[in-house]
């Protein structure tokens, strides 16, 4: 089993800064790592697949990298909507799992 | 527009049971595997099953294995979790969630969700 492991628990950052974080896994899952944003009280949204290709409708801002166990997911301008918890999740091996969220919240 | 409408949850005591559905619609169902996904209250995510959509091919976490059961109806454009021997710890919000092939050769990412139906186990 894979045990994703995300790095900061909680991100303060003032808007307009860049954020970073960080997802490693146990063992390599090559790039079938996805990122999702998930706001209070709404289901996730679909940021990144594929480690790093953008979701329909997500704004450039938003970019993913690595491959093998590190993962980043960069967020390079922050924008008051972009506050909110963010989970990678790999999709190698079964079973599926999930990081344990960042939440990035306002500095 | 692709929408995914979770129905089923409530409260229900330890060892009992409930199904959950999630009506689809906005895409060819059958076409697309579909996974549950929960998330306990100030929890984060945590993956419950897959199906294929065929309906055939189906997954489970451990945490569930031998007590939840998934399944697809493709003429009704619906999904269901029949969950059985409920604990405390299975207390969340469960989510349908779209995955973007029809088949679990390997795992998928989830695009779309539902926004969930509540359940609560406690006497």
């Amino acid at each position: 089993e894979i045990v994703m492991t995300q790095s900061p628990a909680t991100l303060s950052v003032s808007p307009g800064e860049r954020a970073t974080l960080s997802c490693r896994a146990s063992q390599s899952v090559s790039s079938n790592l996805a990122w999702y944003q998930q706001k209070p009280g709404q289901a996730p949204r679909l940021l990144i697949y594929g480690a790093s290709t953008r979701a329909t409708g997500i704004p450039a801002r938003f970019s993913g990298s690595g491959s093998g166990t590190e993962f980043t997911l960069t967020i390079s301008s922050l924008q008051s909507e972009d506050f909110a918890v963010y989970y990678c999740q790999q999709y190698n091996n079964w079973p599926l799992a999930f990081g344990g969220g960042t939440k990035v919240e306002i500095k | 527009e692709v929408q995914l409408l979770e129905s089923g949850g409530g409260l229900v005591q330890p060892g009992g049971s409930l199904r959950l559905s999630c009506a689809a619609s906005g895409f060819t169902f059958s076409s697309y595997a579909m996974s549950w996904v929960r998330q306990a209250p100030g929890k984060g995510l945590e993956w419950v099953s897959a199906v294929s959509g065929s309906g055939v091919s189906t997954y489970y976490a451990d945490s569930v294995k031998g007590r939840f059961t998934i399944s697809r109806d493709n003429s009704k454009n619906t999904l269901y979790l029949q969950m059985n021997s409920l604990r405390a710890e299975d207390t969340a919000v469960y989510y349908c969630a779209k995955d973007h092939t029809a088949t679990l050769v390997m795992g998928n990412w989830f695009d779309p969700w539902g926004q969930g139906t509540l359940v609560t186990v406690s006497s």
